[in-house]
């Protein structure tokens, strides 16, 4: 089963606006990352936080980390019509070796 | 640098059929690791390796072989092609694995259809 679970599955905002999606994850972890995926290509890394971290910026993008709700947040900031793509959000479990493992992605599209 | 390269880019298999899709990284990438994305879906661990001569299973390992005789490369063979194996697949690579996971870096994917 995946570890990660994105909410909402999909979102659809106009240009300007703020965009958030929610990753849950069942075990403890080392690390969360986020990755971006456009339609029919491989995933660009986003942004990674470290299980000691709560927050982390890059740019428009702004990610949180709560571990004892083992949940993460990426918010994009005024966000623009090249925004439009997929989102995934992936664990490296603490335990149970070197597995990346991610979940199914939210679809955001940016009307412009 | 080229990064994660892949081929072939398309491929149609006919069941029963064995194939190997080839994953080449030149950025000295300890980790490397081979996902299937089905439609509307994340991404799922087949085999991932933490260097040469070093291979694991991931979440859904069943009907794939991998070995890793390079740093450099590190092939998936299709043993027996079926219709549930059509996908598409990304080859990613990372400096380190584990507890200090890097930055993955993906491959532009293999696009399989098994007949």
């Amino acid at each position: 089963s995946q570890q990660g679970e994105e909410d909402p599955q999909a979102l659809s905002i106009q240009e300007g606006e703020n965009a958030t999606m929610n990753c849950s994850y069942k075990t403890s972890i080392n690390n969360l990352q986020w990755y971006r995926q456009n339609s029919g290509r491989g995933l660009v890394h986003l942004i990674l936080i470290r299980s000691n971290e709560r927050e982390k910026h890059s740019g428009r993008l702004r990610v949180t980390l709560d571990t004892s709700k083992k949940s993460s947040s990426l918010l994009i900031t005024a966000s623009r019509a090249a925004d439009t793509a997929s989102y995934f959000c992936a664990t490296d479990a603490e335990t149970g070796g070197f597995k990346t493992i991610f979940g199914a992605g939210t679809r955001l599209f940016v009307k412009a | 640098n080229a990064g994660v390269t892949q081929t072939p880019k398309f491929q149609v298999l006919k069941t029963g059929q064995s194939m190997t899709l080839q994953c080449a990284q030149d950025m000295n990438h300890e980790y490397m690791s081979w996902y299937r994305q089905d439609p509307g879906m994340g991404l799922r661990l087949i085999h991932y390796s933490v260097g040469a001569g070093i291979t694991d299973q991931g979440e859904v390992p069943n009907g794939y072989n991998v070995s890793r005789s390079t740093t450099e490369d590190f092939p998936l063979r299709l043993l027996s092609a079926a219709p549930s194996q059509t996908s598409v697949y990304f080859c990613a690579s990372s400096y380190r694995g584990g507890p200090n996971t890097d930055t993955q870096y993906f491959g532009p994917g293999t696009r399989l259809t098994v007949l």
